[in-house]
């Protein structure tokens, strides 16, 4: 199983539309976890952070899952500039930071 | 501005040449990260440093080397060993592990 894993998509979806990504990680002494976003070619940004059951900026809603070891992004009301990879960030062991690889969103008129 | 600086951002390398790319932060943050990042993939873990003087091998160290003599500091060399070069580079840092990280805007490295 890998560490931090993620579904890769592409995802294409329409302007207005709901849609979620998950992660799920092998490290159950995890603590902190983060949603980042990475524009082609650019250094990745952090979106949000995820602590205890999760938290809501805006349009974006993320949730945790200790039990099940899974974080997920909801996008709702999709925009055009949501486009972007989103990688899923968890903290391992205290050390160091975990990346998954990334899913692909791509919002289309 | 407190930020986290990476030099160069594009950069050429010979085959079988040494290179070094920089990483310098001012955000006193204790911990430094390198990760490496190849078209269409995610980020794989180089090296990283909790604090001045330590640093641990991350997932694919083989071929790359660093140093942790300042608190700011965390260049990243490149040596002949490592196979197959050419990637996006980037640093990061973060004030402990449970905090987020902030990165470089990256080098890309190609080997000609």
């Amino acid at each position: 199983r890998k560490e931090v894993e993620q579904d890769p998509g592409p995802f294409n979806v329409p302007e207005g539309a709901t849609v979620a990504f998950n992660c799920t990680y092998s490290n159950s002494a995890s603590q902190s976890f983060f949603w980042y976003r990475q524009d082609c070619r650019k250094e990745p940004k952090l979106l949000m952070s995820v602590y205890s059951s999760g938290n809501e900026d805006g349009r974006f809603t993320a949730q945790l899952n200790r039990a099940s070891q899974y974080i997920s992004l909801l996008i709702r009301d999709s925009k055009l500039s949501d486009s972007a990879t989103y990688l899923c960030v968890v903290n391992w062991n205290n050390n160091d930071m975990r990346f998954g690889a990334g899913t692909r969103l791509t919002v289309k008129p | 501005d407190g930020g986290i600086t990476q030099s160069p951002k594009y950069l050429f390398r010979k085959e079988g040449q040494n290179v070094t790319l920089s990483c310098e932060q001012n955000l006193n943050h204790d911990a430094m990260y390198w990760y490496r990042q190849d078209p269409g993939q995610g980020l794989r873990l180089i090296y990283y440093s909790q604090i001045v003087n330590d640093f641990q091998k991350g997932d694919i160290a083989e071929g790359y080397s660093v140093s942790r003599e300042k608190k700011e500091s965390f260049p990243l060399t490149v040596t002949s060993a490592q196979k197959n070069p050419t990637a996006f580079y980037l640093c990061a840092s973060s004030d402990a592990g449970r905090t987020e990280a902030f990165f470089g805007q990256g080098t890309r490295l190609t080997v000609v």
